[in-house]
């Protein structure tokens, strides 16, 4: 089955950092742009990062702009979303999606929350 | 950035209503603009994208139509497991924003 599924959330106290992972499987990642989205409980969407196939072209919303890295390794099949300085805002669900034009695949997510 | 506004933000409606969702965009986006369908926690699920191309799989029931900074989603008859959150999303330009969600409840 083509799917993504993301792991590495966790309670984490602020001022802490965090690595998301996203795993790919049963299509050619290499070959697809993908995004991070999250969604704060009872909140909306909200788009996170971008990275182009090649990582050639890396996007990030200004929420998180110079605390958060997105990067892969196409070799396996895997996105990454490194957090630093966490903040009680950061607190979400965390979705990896594929795509650029549409979002056509999404995991099922990865619970972070940041707290004292 | 290119903010879009959703309305209603919440609708009641019964099986079988004619449902239309509004979202407007900030400035111009073209057809550059999708439609998501999310129940509650579950990942969001891709309905429409470039404006009115339904996704693989989406019963015919869903269209999206607009351009420019005005757009519609439509269920024609509601059915059960429609009840649940909608978002639009614009990818004319980064950041890509989400409007803030429209929730349709059973009446």
């Amino acid at each position: 089955e083509v799917q993504l599924v993301e792991s590495g959330g966790a309670w984490v106290q602020p001022g802490g950092s965090l690595r998301l992972s996203c795993a790919a499987s049963r299509f050619t990642f290499s070959s697809y742009s993908m995004n991070w989205v999250r969604q704060a409980p009872g909140k909306g969407l909200e788009w996170v990062s971008y990275i182009s196939s090649s990582s050639s072209t890396i996007y990030y919303a200004d929420s998180v702009k110079g605390r958060f890295t997105i990067s892969r390794d196409n070799a396996k099949n895997s996105l990454y979303l490194q957090m630093n300085s966490l903040r009680a805002e950061d607190t979400a669900v965390y979705y990896c999606a594929r795509g650029n034009w549409f979002f056509d695949l999404w995991g099922r997510g990865t619970l972070v929350a940041v707290s004292s | 950035d290119i903010q879009l506004t959703q309305s209603p933000s919440f609708l009641s409606a019964s099986v079988g209503d004619r449902v239309t969702i509004t979202c407007r965009a900030s400035q111009g986006i073209s057809t550059y603009l999708a439609w998501y369908q999310q129940k509650p926690g579950k990942a969001p699920k891709l309905l429409i994208y470039a404006a009115s191309t339904l996704q693989s799989g989406v019963p015919s029931r869903f269209s999206g139509s607009g351009s420019g900074t005005e757009f519609t989603l439509t269920i024609s008859s509601l059915q059960p497991e429609d009840f649940a959150a909608y978002y639009c999303q614009q990818l004319n330009s980064y950041p890509r924003t989400f409007g803030g969600g429209t929730k349709v409840e059973i009446k």
